[in-house]
């Protein structure tokens, strides 16, 4: 199985900084790399697809980057909103694994 | 797009559920839809996934317990829970696979829990 290392496992961020959250994978997945959003109580939300790709609605303040092995997921301008769990996901190859997550608070 | 789970519940380990993931919105037989599910307070585990053309692959967990179908007339997905143990207890969510095997829409979930 491909396993899927996320980091930070937390983080805290003032109004309107830029944080990044990585995630590395044990082999090449071509890119097929997702980001989603979870929020308390909420189901997840898709926020990036193809590694760098906006999921229409979604603020362009979200941005995917990476290829290979190392993916990443940058927030510009923290919002309150942006409050929630992150997790990426492979879908090159099945099982389709997540890394543990990543919690984002507002500090 | 909506999906919509259904069926949840406590059942006792050993025991047999069946959830159902109705769908609307889109042309749900032209989908690959897939399972995931969440234990509580814990990240996110892929179940089971059925392509459009009703083939199946599932997670090393749940293989041989688990079995995934879909009735195109209905539009509804399901997931036939048998042998359940104690680790099978979590919120399932339905998800509808998309071409860059991701999972763009996800019903709001249900939860199993199995305990005696």
């Amino acid at each position: 199985d491909i396993q899927m290392t996320q980091s930070p496992h937390s983080l805290s961020a003032s109004l309107g900084e830029t944080v990044s959250i990585e995630c590395l994978a044990s082999e090449g997945i071509s890119n097929y790399l997702a980001w989603y959003q979870q929020k308390p109580g909420k189901s997840p939300q898709l926020l990036i697809y193809y590694a760098s790709s906006l999921q229409d609605g979604v603020p362009s303040r979200f941005s995917g980057s990476g290829s290979g092995t190392q993916y990443s997921l940058k927030i510009s301008n923290m919002q309150p909103e942006d409050e929630g769990v992150y997790y990426c996901q492979q879908g090159y190859k099945y099982p389709y694994t997540f890394g543990a997550g990543t919690k984002l608070e507002l500090k | 797009v909506q999906l919509v789970e259904s069926g949840g519940g406590l059942v006792q380990p050993g025991k047999s559920l069946k959830l159902s993931c109705s769908a609307s919105g889109f042309t749900f037989s032209s989908y690959g839809m897939h399972w995931i599910r969440q234990a509580p307070g814990k990240g996110l585990d892929w179940v089971a996934y059925i392509s459009s053309s009703s083939g199946t692959v599932y997670a090393d967990a749940v293989k041989g317990r688990f079995t995934i179908s879909r009735d195109n007339a209905k539009n509804t997905l399901y997931l036939q829970l048998n042998s359940l143990k104690s680790e099978d207890t979590a919120i399932y969510y339905c998800a509808r696979k998309d071409y860059y095997s991701v999972f763009d829409y996800w019903g709001q979930g249900v939860m199993v829990t199995v305990s005696s």
